[in-house]
């Protein structure tokens, strides 16, 4: 299984910060990576799909870049609605895997 | 209007069996472009995926699971349903089916709400 590892685990930051989170797949999977945000009580929001494509409706502050093994989405101006739980998942092959989490939450 | 809702029972008790269903709308399961993936996530875990169907028919499984798990279609009443046998307490935790896009190299695009099970004697 192609394990994907996300880092942090955990930051905290203050609105209008820029913040990074990076996911690293233990093989190459080419551009297919996902990102998602999920707030408590809810299900998970697509945010970018194919490692760098802005998902219909996401803000524009949100971005992803990266291919083969090493990930990034970047949030600009972090407003705080975007405190939340990011998801990295890979769905190059079977069995699909999700990265461990990101938790940001305000400084 | 695309929408995903599962269904199942709240409670079941160790050795049962779970069968949970995921009732689409707005996109058909025998679209080409189209599939459904079962996801689940423990209380304050991460998120795990656990099984996939494609508009083919084809289907495939988590590693750690698949000795226990079947997903299944039924395309005429636009139903995806995920059978988990012998249950666990460690299986507590939120349901989830998510649609498949291929043209978005397989993101999981839409996602239902999650249906909440726990596992207790």
């Amino acid at each position: 299984d192609i394990q994907m590892t996300q880092s942090p685990s955990s930051l905290s930051a203050s609105v209008g910060d820029t913040v990074t989170i990076t996911c690293r797949a233990s093989q190459s999977i080419s551009y297919a990576l996902h990102w998602y945000q999920q707030k408590p009580g809810e299900a998970p929001k697509l945010l970018i799909y194919a490692a760098s494509s802005l998902q219909s409706g996401v803000p524009l502050r949100f971005s992803g870049s990266g291919s083969g093994t090493d990930f990034s989405l970047t949030i600009s101006s972090l407003q705080s609605e975007d405190f939340a739980t990011y998801y990295c998942l890979q769905t190059y092959t079977s069995p699909r895997t999700f990265g461990q989490g990101t938790k940001v939450d305000i400084k | 209007q695309v929408t995903l809702k599962e269904s199942g029972p709240v409670l079941v008790k160790p050795t049962e069996t779970l069968t949970l269903t995921c009732a689409v709308s707005g996109f058909s399961l025998r679209n080409l472009r189209m599939g459904v993936s079962w996801i689940r996530q423990p209380p304050g875990k991460a998120l795990e995926w656990l099984a996939h169907i494609s508009s083919n028919g084809e289907k495939s499984y988590s590693t750690s699971l698949k000795s226990r798990v079947i997903i299944s279609e039924d395309t005429s009443k636009s139903q995806v349903v995920l059978i988990m046998s012998n249950m666990d307490t460690v299986d507590t935790g939120t349901y989830y089916c998510a649609r498949v896009r291929s043209d978005y190299l397989s993101a999981f695009d839409i996602w239902g709400q999650g249906t909440m099970v726990t596992v207790s004697s």
